[in-house]
């Protein structure tokens, strides 16, 4: 079955500094792929995707994912961060033909120390 | 209202009783799913709805969880004999693709925090 997996429950960055939040898929066909941001008190908000085409996709916010078969890779990343970015982020998948399912990490929760 | 909307935001219940959860998704949205989000872990999939059908329930974790859609607009989330372990925020997302395509986007819903005592 598909899994993903968010190396790091905990990151803590500097502001101004790059953020990378780590994420790895498990199944052989690259699956869509999706990061989620999740404010405090409020819903989950879509970042950014991939289906098909270029692997590097922009998102809101000034965040980038790059889509890497060859490590069933999804990394988030922002060349510097914002004390607006603390936030828990999760990284979702949802395999072909399976009408939309997503299936998330157990998340990342982004600190932004000033 | 513009966004999916879920009711009540918090609920606390007892042990054994019967509780039912509401999403009121966007407006034109014909998909609608049901997760679950227990403390430190990531949206667990429970049903996804297209139109009035349950085009996938695999998720719910035994008979005692039910969705329904009647209208395919609102659904309702009913958990019967609540046990402690159903504690949990429970979110609704809808997309205005047919079949849930993955070019259109989910909204998710601020969710429903059941605690169970």
């Amino acid at each position: 079955a598909q899994s993903v997996t968010q190396l790091g429950s905990h990151v803590s960055v500097s502001e101004g500094a790059l953020v990378l939040l780590r994420c790895n898929y498990s199944s052989s066909v690259p699956p869509y792929l999706f990061w989620y941001v999740q404010y405090p008190n409020q819903g989950l908000q879509l970042l950014l995707k991939y289906t098909t085409g270029a692997t590097l996709v922009k998102g809101i916010n000034g965040f980038e994912a790059e889509f890497k078969k060859s490590e069933t890779s999804f990394h988030l990343t922002k060349p510097s961060a914002h004390m607006s970015d603390a936030a828990e982020y999760f990284c979702a998948v949802s395999d072909h033909n399976q009408g939309g399912k997503l299936i998330f990490g157990q998340g990342t929760e982004l600190s932004v120390k000033p | 209202g513009a966004g999916v909307s879920q009711t009540p935001s918090n609920k606390v219940t007892e042990k054994g009783k019967y509780v039912e959860l509401r999403c009121d998704p966007i407006s034109g949205h014909t998909a609608l799913y049901w997760y679950r989000q227990s403390l430190g872990q990531g949206p667990e999939f429970l049903i996804y709805f297209q139109g009035t059908g349950a085009a996938d329930d695999s998720g719910l974790p035994n008979d005692r969880f039910f969705a329904v859609r009647p209208e395919g607009s609102v659904s309702t989330l009913k958990i019967q004999r609540t046990e402690r372990g159903d504690s949990a925020v429970y979110l609704c997302a809808s997309s205005i693709g047919s079949g849930g395509l993955p070019n259109t986007e989910a909204f998710f819903g601020q969710g429903t925090r059941l605690t169970v005592v």
